[in-house]
């Protein structure tokens, strides 16, 4: 069973600045299945990144991904307030514990 | 546009029963793969059940393989997920997704909440 490990489990930034987001596999996996996700509190997660690089419909290019094998990164660029959320990544049917993002 | 719209949830003692529901709107609903994900409070996303596009092939997370049933009408446009010999630790918000090709989920419903309490 593979273990996907989200560091930092909370990061402060202000706006303008790079957040950088990580995601861990436990073994090697396919980066066709990485995605990762924003969640905003009371609400449903939103798919930002597919396939561990692709931006899904309607993201800005602020957002995103890149890694293999076991390590892959969220990159989010030119913080703004409303970036502030819960970020998950989940490759196949596992999901990350997630990261909060906060911007201070 | 793509909706989602869950209908269902409440709260139910353990070993109870409820239904939920999710009626697809804004796509070609028979033609792609569809997911439960559930939202324990305050935690994380864990992923509980899948069917094909046919409703021929289900999945089901071990920690409910038993207990939930997933299926889906393709005539009706709806997702169903039958809960069954609930636990407390059932107990989350559960989100209906259209699941894609590499299996991430590009559209989720709003959630629906489920409390097992006695």
């Amino acid at each position: 069973e593979i273990v996907l490990t989200q560091s930092p489990g909370t990061l402060s930034l202000s706006p303008g600045e790079r957040a950088t987001l990580s995601c861990r596999a436990s073994q090697s996996v396919s980066s066709s299945y990485l995605a990762w996700y924003q969640q905003k509190p009371g609400q449903a997660p939103r798919l930002l990144i597919y396939g561990a690089s692709s931006r899904a419909t309607g993201i800005p290019d602020k957002f995103s991904g890149s890694g293999s094998g076991t390590d892959f990164t969220l990159t989010i660029s030119r913080l703004e307030p409303e970036d502030s959320a819960v970020y998950h990544c989940q490759h196949s049917d596992t999901f990350g514990q997630g990261t909060k993002l906060e911007i201070k | 546009e793509v909706q989602l719209m869950k209908s269902g949830g409440g709260f139910v003692q353990p070993g109870g029963s409820l239904r939920l529901s999710c009626a697809a709107s804004g796509f070609t609903f028979s033609t792609y793969a569809m997911s439960w994900v559930r939202q324990a409070p305050g935690k994380g996303l864990e992923w509980v059940s899948a069917i094909s596009n046919s409703g021929s092939l289900t999945y089901y997370a071990d920690s409910v393989k038993g207990r939930f049933t997933i299926s889906r009408d393709n005539s009706e446009n709806t997702l169903s997920l039958q809960l069954n010999s609930l636990r407390a630790e059932d107990t989350a918000v559960y989100y209906c997704a259209r699941r894609r090709d590499g299996q991430w989920l590009d559209h989720w419903g709003q959630g629906t909440l489920v409390t097992v309490s006695s």
